[in-house]
């Protein structure tokens, strides 16, 4: 059973839509997270929730808008789609919040693709 | 903030010792983790070794800290060229405290 799943894991798309990558995790953690890693591979933090709660909000701009129904699920919706949100998008979950002491565990990634 | 930095590239033979190194600056993270990315694959926690330790050993994986040094590293035995991927560090920094990630190691396997 995959324990960190996201959808969809390839999506092309045009300059100017809206996008939605949806996350779950089933591994009871209270935790969620999007990462993004671009072209050269970096990986950064974008936004981290606990319990449904806003937690960690990078300078993302605000074209990115996450949601959590629940603990279990969080989604990145991306306005207005720029060539420049092309990246691997990844979900991640822990148990707990911000301490040094809980493992994260990462989804298979989003690749998303601006043309 | 948290600074976490990889050389970019290395590149071995198969069945030789590969070494990763990372050094970070922040040094409150209890646990510092490698995390594995093979070709157009997710991320993978590979091991992590907690901050009062020196060493971990699991199976042909070593990790060894220097606290003082705020070195870690990763070394691979007989490595294999399924071991190629990229290799990140990853410690917990910054004042949210999220896991912050070196820009990752890539691993060359020439058999």
């Amino acid at each position: 059973d995959t324990a960190v799943s996201q959808t969809p894991k390839y999506l092309v798309t045009q300059m100017g839509n809206d996008k939605s990558i949806k996350c779950e995790q089933n591994l009871g953690h209270d935790t969620m997270y999007w990462y993004k890693q671009d072209s050269k591979k970096f990986l950064k933090i974008m936004f981290s929730y606990n319990n449904k709660e806003l937690i960690i909000n990078e300078t993302v701009p605000n074209r990115f808008s996450p949601k959590s129904p629940d603990k279990a699920h969080l989604n990145l919706h991306i306005n207005s789609l720029e060539l420049g949100d092309s990246a691997v998008y990844f979900c991640a979950s822990s148990l707990g919040s911000g301490s040094s002491g809980n493992t994260i565990y990462f989804g298979e990634g989003s690749w998303l693709t601006v043309v | 903030g948290e600074d976490v930095e990889q050389s970019l590239f290395l590149s071995v033979r198969e069945g030789d010792s590969s070494v990763i190194n990372c050094t970070y600056t922040d040094s409150s993270s209890t646990y510092l983790y490698w995390y594995k990315q093979e070709p157009g694959a997710g991320l993978q926690l590979l091991t992590y070794i907690f901050s009062n330790m020196d060493m971990k050993q699991d199976q042909r994986l070593t990790v060894l800290l220097n606290k003082k040094d705020k070195h870690l590293s990763l070394r691979i035995a007989d490595t294999q060229t399924g071991d190629s991927a990229i290799y990140f560090c990853a410690v917990f920094g910054g004042s949210q405290g999220n896991l912050i990630f070196g820009k990752g190691t890539k691993l060359s396997v020439k058999p």
